[in-house]
């Protein structure tokens, strides 16, 4: 099994740019989440998605939007990509709930000039 | 915002057991206390978690206290390889990370 994997590795945009991350997991996990993290700093959750059909916001929202595809798959989108953007990209998956753990993709590093 | 409070950083002999602990005196009934690291700029990495009992794995011993407001996360021996962040995290459905402790391991 991949795990979870996350595409580009690295991407470098232009401010107002748009760019959609990919996310595929193939544990059957139900629940999908997207994280983002500065440097020194510890993830905060941008979009969670609990099952197939829904999505919900997380701490940092905004500037961004989600798809759940199926259930394997999880986009994130940047619509018009700002400086403060520029981060570590993180998605996750889990079984559900909270008694599963969540398992981490490796991460895209976006940088947006 | 995070529900747990932990040092910001600590250091620990290698082959000594490193002792990491964590305050959460707001947890709920339902929450459950979860370690993860993370080595430099890598996908974090589950530990282990617990919801009212101590747990032990492959890789580490969780101890939470009786009253549920604080546990210790335990690297029986740790190496350089444990070298890392770690984070304590109190989750109900959705997982808030913290700062963590920033864990270093002395030769």
């Amino acid at each position: 099994n991949a795990g979870v994997t996350q595409t580009p590795k690295f991407q470098v945009l232009k401010t107002g740019q748009s760019m959609t991350l990919q996310c595929a997991q193939d544990m059957n996990h139900n629940s999908m989440y997207w994280y983002r993290q500065d440097p020194g700093m510890g993830l905060r959750l941008i979009y969670y998605s609990a099952s197939e059909g829904t999505t919900d916001k997380g701490e940092v929202p905004n500037g961004y939007n989600v798809s759940r595809l199926n259930k394997r798959e999880f986009s994130l989108r940047l619509e018009s990509a700002a400086p403060s953007q520029t981060s570590v990209y993180f998605c996750a998956s889990s079984e559900g709930g909270a008694a599963y753990e969540q398992y981490f993709g490796p991460g895209t590093r976006l940088t947006v000039t | 915002d995070a529900k747990t409070t932990q040092p910001p950083s600590m250091d620990c002999a290698e082959g000594r057991a490193a002792n990491l602990p964590c305050n959460h005196s707001t947890i709920s009934g339902n929450e459950y206390v979860y370690w993860y690291r993370q080595i430099h700029s890598q996908g974090p990495q589950y530990i282990i978690h617990g919801l009212k009992n101590n747990e032990t794995n492959e890789m580490a011993s969780l101890i939470i206290t009786e009253d549920r407001k604080s546990s210790t996360l335990i690297l029986p021996h740790a190496t350089l390889r444990d070298t890392a962040v770690y984070y304590c995290i109190v989750r109900d459905d959705k997982i808030i990370f913290g700062k963590g402790t920033r864990l270093h391991i002395l030769p």
